[in-house]
């Protein structure tokens, strides 16, 4: 079974501070997606990022990037000069190729201080 | 482009009621999910419906919980006899036929006094 661990949680920045969170995951198949979801105090979760197992390039996108790591299933997630609106819990998830289930990890609390 | 819609977006039900939450999907999509989130839990899958049919349902409770996702009209998640463990925040999410990305609902709060 699939499983995916956010070992910090809660992160705490100054506001134009950069952030950094980690994932690691672990499954046993080579064919699979990971992602990155936030959920504001409103409460909705919000689509961010997706990855296929068979494409470690790392982007940008705006203020987000990331930094997929196939050697150390790791999915790192950064937010860039942080503003108060980023403040929310952010969910990394995995998903195998044609399971259809996300295995969330526990979040990630962010706060950033104005 | 209107989103994954859920309703109601909280409600309260006392211990032995039925609670129903609705889901209707993204427009274009036809796979529908739905994730439980407890405080202490996090984020748990529950069950994946395509129109008429239930395709993976290895995380509903084998008692007292049911879904559906017929031709007309929105999926449902029904819970009958309410107990106040299944307070939580109940997801829905959709996807199109490429399965790759679900997008998410508001969810619903469910409170169980």
């Amino acid at each position: 079974a699939q499983k995916v661990t956010q070992a910090q949680t809660e992160i705490s920045v100054v506001e134009k501070e950069d952030v950094t969170l980690d994932c690691v995951y672990e499954t046993r198949d080579t064919t699979y997606y990971l992602f990155w979801y936030k959920q504001p105090p409103s409460g909705e979760l919000v689509f961010l990022i997706r990855r296929n197992s068979f494409d470690e390039q790392n982007e940008i996108s705006g203020r987000y990037s990331w930094n997929f790591q196939k050697s150390t299933s790791s999915f790192n997630f950064t937010i860039t000069a942080s503003q108060v609106v980023d403040s929310a819990v952010y969910f990394c998830a995995l998903t195998l190729y044609g399971n259809n289930r996300l295995a969330f990890g526990k979040g990630n609390q962010v706060v950033v201080i104005p | 482009n209107a989103g994954v819609m859920q309703n109601p977006r909280h409600l309260v039900r006392r211990r032995g009621q039925e609670a129903r939450l609705r889901c209707s999907p993204m427009k274009g999509h036809s796979h529908v999910y739905w994730y439980r989130q407890l405080p202490e839990e996090g984020l748990k899958f529950m069950v994946y419906l395509q129109k008429e049919n239930i395709i993976d349902e290895s995380g509903m409770p084998k008692e007292r919980f049911s879904a559906e996702f017929p031709k007309e009209g929105p999926s449902i998640l029904r819970i009958q006899q309410v107990v106040r463990g299944d307070s939580a925040a109940y997801f829905c999410a959709s996807s199109d036929d490429t399965e790759e990305t679900q997008y998410f609902g508001p969810g619903t709060r469910l409170l169980v006094l």
